[in-house]
């Protein structure tokens, strides 16, 4: 059982460039969120998704875009990536109660 | 003010101790409330939800004020395992958005 699955792991980006990260959720929850997590700032909320086709924004969207592709899937997009945006990405699903979190990725941009 | 602000630590106690964690939320529309523990480069993980009569779940006690916008989480007999960081979360009525603190570090010390 998978759960929340992000892709890819780690990335080094240089400034400028464009990439997306991937998450897929195998448990069929409605709700899926895309958080930032930086030294001595805790999980910021970037976008969320409440349902298929409806996203929202979190407390730092700027800089970052998002497709609710279908229930599975919700992918984040950096179109032109900043050295500000060098963090570790969390993806996670909800249900109810509990959230699941992928096991995040780690980008970097020089 | 961050929605949901946590005691800053870092807290290093002694096996066996007891210790507690506090947390406010300013969202008085916050309807569900957790403690997530996340371990060094790992994902976070619901630790508890919160309920209003307050709640236990062995050596951990989570108790919630309305009133106050206050949580809080006591963990009890404290095991080496125990080491890691507390997140306080609030999610607040139908948008689904699920808020963080920036999070507690815990070391617990043979």
């Amino acid at each position: 059982n998978a759960g929340v699955t992000q892709t890819p792991k780690f990335q080094v980006l240089k400034t400028g460039q464009s990439m997306t990260l991937q998450c897929a959720q195998d448990m069929n929850h409605n709700s899926m969120y895309w958080y930032r997590q930086d030294p001595g700032m805790g999980l910021r909320l970037i976008y969320y998704s409440a349902s298929e086709g409806t996203t929202d924004k979190g407390e730092v969207p700027n800089g970052y875009n998002v497709s609710r592709l279908n229930k599975r899937e919700f992918s984040l997009r950096l179109e032109s990536a900043a050295p500000s945006q060098t963090s570790v990405y969390f993806c996670a699903s909800r249900e109810g109660t509990e959230a699941f979190f992928g096991q995040g990725t780690r980008l970097t941009v020089v | 003010r961050k929605e949901v602000e946590q005691d800053p630590g870092p807290f290093n106690v002694p096996e066996g101790a007891t210790v507690a964690f506090n947390c406010t939320y300013s969202n008085s529309a916050s309807q569900s409330f957790f403690w997530y523990r996340q371990d060094c480069r790992k994902e976070p993980k619901l630790l508890m939800s919160v309920y209003s009569s307050g709640n236990e779940d062995g050596r951990f006690t989570a108790q919630l004020n309305r009133a106050s916008q206050y949580i809080s989480l006591l963990i009890r007999d404290s095991k080496l395992s125990d080491s890691a960081t507390y997140l306080c979360v609030a999610s607040g009525g139908s948008n689904y958005k699920l808020t963080f603190g920036k999070g507690t570090l815990l070391t617990v010390n043979p």
